[in-house]
């Protein structure tokens, strides 16, 4: 139950685009489609911002996106703003029905 | 609204003991699967445990396994985690989180509680 590969950071200006990785193994990303990334601003709990790799929850922008490709998963957030600062992580389904988190990234809007 | 509510953490000593509490409001409690999920003071978040609707599927992380124990009462609407021979390690605030997606651990994590700080110090 090794955690996901995530960057320490990413930053971006309003209105960029930015990409974090996830990166996994054959045991967990690689094998399932059931990846998802939450959003955590300071103090608060997480909230569910892509779930089944690419599939938004009712009540989020559609300016965050999912993907992935072997064992490595991507969100995608598009026309950043200033609230988007925060920190994500991903989180996979594994073998033997445990679940495995990123070790999560830190968004800082320039 | 839903509504998750934990409760019970605190200060122990290394090798004591604890139950937290999650009380669940605003929906129907014994549709869903439930997990637990904690994350240490700085650092990220760390899956602990799973159980489904009917308490049949029940699954732990390596680190928590056969020390702690996850449980519900559907007619309480209420999940719980009994925490045994707590380690400095363990210090974390902990999460209960409804697993919107059925089944599957952690799929779909779509309401979470503010969390319990606990703190395992002597």
């Amino acid at each position: 139950q090794s955690a996901l590969t995530q960057p320490a950071s990413v930053s971006g200006s309003p209105g960029q685009s930015i990409t974090i990785s996830c990166t996994g193994t054959s045991s967990d990303v690689g094998n399932y489609k059931l990846v998802s990334w939450y959003q955590q601003h300071p103090g608060k709990a997480p909230k569910i911002m892509i779930y089944e790799v690419s599939k938004r929850p009712s009540g989020v922008s559609n300016r965050f996106s999912g993907s992935k490709s072997g064992n490595t998963a991507s969100l995608t957030i598009s026309g950043l703003q200033a609230e988007d600062e925060a920190d994500y992580y991903c989180c996979s389904y594994a073998v033997s029905s445990t679940v495995v988190f990123g070790g999560g990234t830190k968004l800082t809007v320039l | 609204d839903v509504q998750l509510v934990e409760s019970g953490g605190g200060l122990v000593k290394p090798g004591g003991s604890l139950r937290l509490s999650c009380a669940a409001s605003g929906f129907t409690f014994s549709s869903y699967s439930m997990n637990w999920v904690r994350q240490a003071p700085g650092k990220g978040l760390e899956w602990v445990s799973f159980i489904n609707t009917d308490s049949n599927y029940i699954y732990y992380a390596d680190s928590v396994k056969g020390r702690f124990t996850i449980s519900r009462d559907n007619a309480k609407n209420s999940l719980f985690l009994h925490m045994n021979s707590l380690r400095a390690e363990d210090t974390a605030v902990y999460y209960c989180a409804r697993d919107g997606a059925g089944a599957v651990a952690g799929t779909l994590l779509d309401y979470w509680g503010q969390g319990t700080l606990v703190i395992v110090s002597s």
